[in-house]
């Protein structure tokens, strides 16, 4: 069964990073084809993707919104997933999910969510 | 501003047919999947069609998917209480990479 676990809930100031791990379990992380994908949702909000990591190869795609601010990143001895945004400002406060990408936004597990709040 | 246009929201008696149409461009919906997501409140969302029109397993054949152009659509056949969510069309577009569209939310009335 595969699982995506994230870590847990922060606080943070205007300015300052954030980083996100989502662990994967329950599935071959650096299979031919398979990313991770995060994704986030601003409260009473839709859903906006960031960016997107091979875990076969480490390759990148960041969303045109996040270029330059966001750095996603695996471990592979730890099948985990990371996900660092800079320069945070209060619209950053959301909740980031990681989600598997069998293929282009073809997202069939998910993690249970971060909440990230930038407050001052 | 999404460049995935969905309608705010969609209401359907139990039993009904309800369509959910989610409009995009030559750049995203015209050359690439469109996949679609249920979200119920405070959980992550969920994979509903994989691929235009291909059900996950576990998903009711209720569901479908179909996309014509530039235009994609849901429908959801035989309508019930628990389909009370929120749904989302996503799509790889070539200038700006993954768009998800402003979201629909489905009350059964």
């Amino acid at each position: 069964q595969v699982h995506l676990v994230q870590s847990g809930a922060e606080v943070k100031k205007p300015g300052a990073s954030v980083k996100v791990s989502c662990k994967a379990s329950g599935h071959t992380f650096m299979k031919y084809g398979l990313g991770i994908s995060w994704v986030r949702q601003a409260p009473g909000q839709g859903l906006e993707w960031m960016g997107w990591i091979s875990t076969y190869n480490g390759d990148t795609v960041y969303g045109q919104n996040f270029q330059g601010r966001v750095t996603i990143t695996t471990d592979i001895s730890t099948t985990t997933a990371f996900m660092e945004l800079r320069g945070l400002r209060s619209d950053d406060t959301a909740i980031y999910y990681c989600a598997r990408d069998a293929s282009t936004l073809n997202f069939d597990y998910w993690g249970q969510g971060t909440l990230v709040t930038v407050s001052s | 501003q999404s460049l995935l246009t969905q309608p705010p929201s969609a209401s359907g008696t139990p039993g009904q047919r309800v369509v959910i149409s989610c409009s995009g461009s030559n750049s995203n919906i015209g050359r690439n999947v469109v996949r679609w997501y249920q979200q119920f409140p405070g959980t992550a969302p969920k994979l509903l069609i994989s691929s235009d029109n291909q059900r996950p397993p576990g998903v009711p054949d209720r569901f479908s998917g179909s996309k014509s152009g530039t235009s994609a659509s849901l429908a959801i056949s035989g309508l019930q209480s628990e389909d009370e969510a929120d749904y989302y069309c996503a799509v790889w577009d070539d200038r700006l990479n993954g768009v998800f569209g402003g979201g629909t939310k489905l009350t059964v009335l």
